[in-house]
């Protein structure tokens, strides 16, 4: 059984266009983040969701909206798609405790902007 | 902003060697982990280690910590062919929780 999903795994798109990626995690964690890992495999938080509530929102374009309809799903929203948005975009979820936050990925969505 | 910074940033053994790396932070942390990427894949957690605790085993991982020189360390014993991967350390910062990742160690371990 697949812990945490993301769909799709590969997407190519137009610049300009909008796109959306989805996330499910079946493991009853609270907690749910995106990350972005670039070509030098940095990979920097964006995003992250408790209980449906936004904890964490790093400096990140506002063509970027997250959407969490409840806590096993976040889903990622891109407008007007840029070159530089190509990366693969991670999901990944936490039970939130003190003295923990040991992650799930997910295997990840490979974005490639045209 | 980046945390962690491992060292070194590319490595390659001989299958049954030990390999080791290392990692540097800056802030003051809750706790410290270890991530490993097989090529195309998610990150996979390997071990955790608390600010209060200076070494921890799982398997054939060996993790040290050090908060006075705010360092760690990953040691991989007798290293196998499927040990090949990147090798991420990733720090939960006291003030706030937030886990930031390392540029992360690529290792390849030859037959």
């Amino acid at each position: 059984d697949t812990a945490v999903s993301q769909t799709p795994k590969y997407l190519v798109t137009q610049m300009g266009n909008d796109k959306s990626i989805k996330c499910e995690q079946n493991l009853g964690h609270d907690t749910m983040y995106w990350y972005k890992q670039d070509s030098k495999k940095f990979l920097k938080i964006m995003f992250s969701y408790n209980n449906k509530e936004l904890i964490i929102n790093e400096t990140v374009p506002n063509r970027f909206s997250p959407k969490s309809p409840d806590k096993a799903h976040l889903n990622l929203h891109i407008n007007s798609l840029e070159l530089g948005d190509s990366a693969v975009y991670f999901c990944a979820s936490s039970q939130r405790q003190v003295n923990s936050y040991e992650q799930y990925f997910g295997p990840g969505t490979r974005l490639t902007v045209t | 902003s980046q945390q962690g910074e491992e060292d070194p940033q590319a490595l390659s053994i001989q299958e049954g060697e030990n390999a080791t790396m290392n990692c540097s932070y800056k802030t003051s942390i809750n706790n410290l982990q270890w991530y490993r990427q097989n090529s195309g894949r998610g990150l996979v957690h390997l071990i955790l280690i608390r600010s209060n605790e200076r070494e921890k085993h799982s398997g054939r991982l060996r993790v040290t910590l050090d908060t006075s020189k705010k360092s760690s360390s990953l040691l991989i014993t007798a290293s196998r062919a499927a040990d090949t991967a990147s090798y991420f350390c990733a720090t939960v910062a006291s003030k706030d929780y937030k886990l930031s990742f390392g540029a992360g160690t690529t290792v390849t371990v030859r037959a």
